[in-house]
């Protein structure tokens, strides 16, 4: 089975923090992407990528960057962390030319 | 700003009663359509997708989609309380290729 992980389960940081969320897929999927999930909101994206080195804008990436320098790792950085980006984070791989994903176990994060 | 549709419910059906869940979306472009079930708590895992119109099923899953009446629904027959859950539907997401999204979720309770 496809194994997304997520570096951390449940993450505090203070405001104006430099926050990074990790994912990493074991199954050499070309597709990654990061989701936001509020009650009442749904889930949001924020960026994803279909191949190293490069990425896209989803619905959502203002007060985010994401960094990915191996096929494997895709990595969600909170540059300035605020109250309003406390949040569930989903990570999600998929293969090439499949749009079913496989989502990782999620970080909740919180931001003081 | 495509939309995915869903009443949030909660639906209540009894147990071995077939469970309805429907889903609209606005992009008549949109190609490819999914349904997740989330458990509180955990993060979504795919159950089906459709490409064409018609009826698919998978064991005790039925998914329908109505491309003219842009309508997707989801049929779950002999409900169990183990089915009670968020039901996520999702379409392609505009100019994404891959990327999914998703509806705010339908909450499904299987009552004993």
């Amino acid at each position: 089975d496809v194994k997304v992980t997520q570096s951390s389960r449940y993450l505090v940081k203070r405001t104006g923090e430099k926050v990074f969320l990790e994912c990493v897929q074991d199954m050499d999927h070309e597709n990654m992407f990061w989701y936001r999930q509020d009650p009442g909101l749904g889930l949001r994206l924020i960026y994803f990528s279909y191949d190293v080195k490069m990425k896209e804008k989803g619905d959502i990436p203002e007060g985010y960057s994401v960094s990915r320098e191996k096929k494997e790792r895709f990595s969600l950085i909170l540059e300035s962390a605020s109250t309003n980006q406390t949040s569930m984070y989903l990570c999600a791989s998929s293969p090439m030319n499949e749009r079913g994903y496989t989502f990782g176990s999620g970080t909740r994060l919180t931001v003081v | 700003q495509k939309e995915v549709e869903q009443n949030s419910g909660p639906l209540s059906v009894p147990e071995g009663a077939i469970a309805s869940l429907n889903c609209t979306y606005s992009d008549r472009g949109s190609q490819s359509f999914f349904w997740y079930r989330q458990y509180s708590g955990k993060s979504p895992e795919l159950i089906m997708f459709i490409y064409s119109n018609g009826d698919k099923e998978d064991g005790r899953f039925t998914a329908q989609l109505n491309k003219a009446s842009q309508y997707v629904s989801l049929l779950i027959r002999d409900s169990q309380p183990s089915d009670s859950a968020t039901y996520l539907c999702a379409d392609n997401f505009e100019n994404s290729g891959y990327a999914l999204n998703f509806g705010k979720g339908t909450s499904l309770l299987v009552t004993p």
